[in-house]
């Protein structure tokens, strides 16, 4: 059974780079069949999709965030990671990696989510 | 791309029917018919409910049902149950790969 597991800091100082790691398990990144996604949600606020990324490196992001965000994906680890620069106290959210089927629009498959709190 | 609108709160009685409007344009919800519901109960990750506006995965029950009409989706429950109190997020593709989310909305069973 596939499951995706975030990791990465959960405090993040203002103006620096959030850095967060989605390891895939029970499954290869590398299947044509998917992307790979990052969506947040900040405290007590709904949800918001950030990107994705296919495992050849090609990337979408959302266009409120593009400026900021680089997703990336490490084939060899079954890995894809999520960097946000110069945050803000904004930026503070649980922060989900999840899957979505290429030629489709939905999230099928989330990580439980990890808590980033950007503070000084 | 701004947020598709939903009501803040819904609410039902056991065995009631709900609706949960989701609102876009004909650049998102209009033009496309890839719009998916997830249930986020407290504290929890969000659930896969519908996709392509009407489809449910396995295991989702049929009480579970959305449709859409124009530029507005709609997520119907029926024959409610205490453990529908959750919160409900639509989600539609907007054009060059870009999802866009809902408020939410909060169904409280009474």
């Amino acid at each position: 059974q596939l499951q995706l597991q975030e990791s990465g800091p959960g405090l993040v100082k203002p103006s620096e780079t959030l850095s967060l790691t989605c390891t895939v398990s029970g499954g290869s990144i590398s299947s044509s069949s998917y992307y790979w996604g990052w969506i947040r949600q900040p405290p007590g606020k709904g949800l918001e999709w950030i990107g994705n990324i296919f495992y050849s490196g090609s990337t979408h992001y959302n266009p409120s965030l593009k400026s900021r965000v680089t997703i990336s994906v490490e084939t060899s680890k079954n890995q894809f990671s999520l960097k946000l620069s110069s945050v803000t106290a904004a930026d503070t959210a649980v922060y989900y990696c999840a899957r979505r089927r290429s030629y489709f629009y939905y999230m099928d498959v989330w990580g439980k989510g990890t808590t980033v709190t950007v503070s000084s | 791309q701004s947020a598709l609108t939903q009501p803040r709160s819904v609410s039902g009685s056991p065995g009631q029917s709900v609706t949960i409007s989701c609102t876009g344009t004909s650049s998102d919800v209009g033009a496309y018919n890839f719009v998916s519901w997830y249930q986020q109960h407290p504290g929890k990750v969000p659930k896969l409910l519908i996709s392509d506006v009407s489809k449910r995965p396995s295991g989702v029950p049929d009480r579970f049902s959305g449709s859409k009409s124009g530029n507005t989706a709609s997520l119907t429950i029926s024959g409610l149950q205490a453990d529908d109190e959750a919160d409900y997020y639509c989600c539609s593709y907007a054009g060059n790969s870009i999802l866009v989310f809902g408020g939410g909305t909060k169904l409280t069973v009474l």
